[in-house]
């Protein structure tokens, strides 16, 4: 089956930048989504691109694809405490399903 | 989101017991999915529902299903809980689109932790 690669751990200080990165092996993959779980809490979707684009910005979110590598990251800019939470990567692909990376545990330090 | 509720939050049971975990909508949404949540897996499709009359197996159907009572509700069942059943259940939501893309942005309730002792 289709596969959606992240590391698992992030540790950044407060208002440096965050770079989460992902790689999937979908080469069909329509979209792709980042989201976010706070403790205790559901998926909150952060953002998307489409897969025909290259950037997206979106305030402090910048979404990078690279469709030959299979590569998706998403930068955080001036990072706070309150953006620590797992991220989630996902891409959409054939059937219009979801498959989700295993997330990124972001740790912001003061 | 709160359009999403999911009952119960939290729930402990014993290895053979029969549980229910429940999912209600608001959103007015076609779709509605279940997932399990183990950490380092990230999220896993277990069933899902495009409509009242439709039910399909996700990637780890095995041991659980699903009914779709209403298109406002859609029900998890483990028919005998096992301890590799612990894990934290999600219901999702989305819309009906076209090919693809954010129309079709799923949307997730709070979550259910279950522990199978």
């Amino acid at each position: 089956g289709e596969d959606v690669e992240q590391s698992l751990f992030l540790s950044v200080r407060e208002g440096d930048s965050s770079v989460i990165n992902c790689t999937y092996t979908d080469s069909s993959s329509t979209y792709l989504y980042w989201y976010k779980q706070e403790p205790g809490a559901g998926l909150q979707l952060l953002t998307y691109i489409f897969s025909n684009m290259d950037m997206k910005q979106d305030q402090r979110l910048t979404v990078l694809l690279n469709k030959k590598d299979k590569h998706l990251s998403l930068r955080i800019a001036d990072t706070q405490t309150g953006d620590s939470a797992i991220y989630f990567c996902a891409e959409m692909g054939a059937g219009n399903m979801l498959t989700f990376g295993g997330g990124t545990r972001l740790m912001v330090k003061p | 989101d709160a359009d999403v509720t999911q009952t119960p939050r939290n729930r402990i049971t014993k290895t053979g017991k029969r549980i229910m975990l429940e999912c209600s909508q608001t959103k007015g949404h076609d779709r509605m999915y279940w997932y399990r949540q183990d950490p380092g897996l990230g999220l896993r499709l277990i069933y899902y529902s495009f409509d009242v009359k439709d039910i399909n197996k996700g990637e780890i159907s095995d041991g659980y299903s699903v009914s779709r009572q209403a298109q406002a509700k859609f029900s998890l069942s483990l028919e005998s809980a096992i301890p590799n059943q612990t894990a934290l259940y999600f219901c999702a939501t989305s819309d009906r689109g076209t090919s693809g893309g954010v129309w079709e942005t799923q949307y997730f309730g709070p979550g259910t932790r279950l522990l199978v002792l």
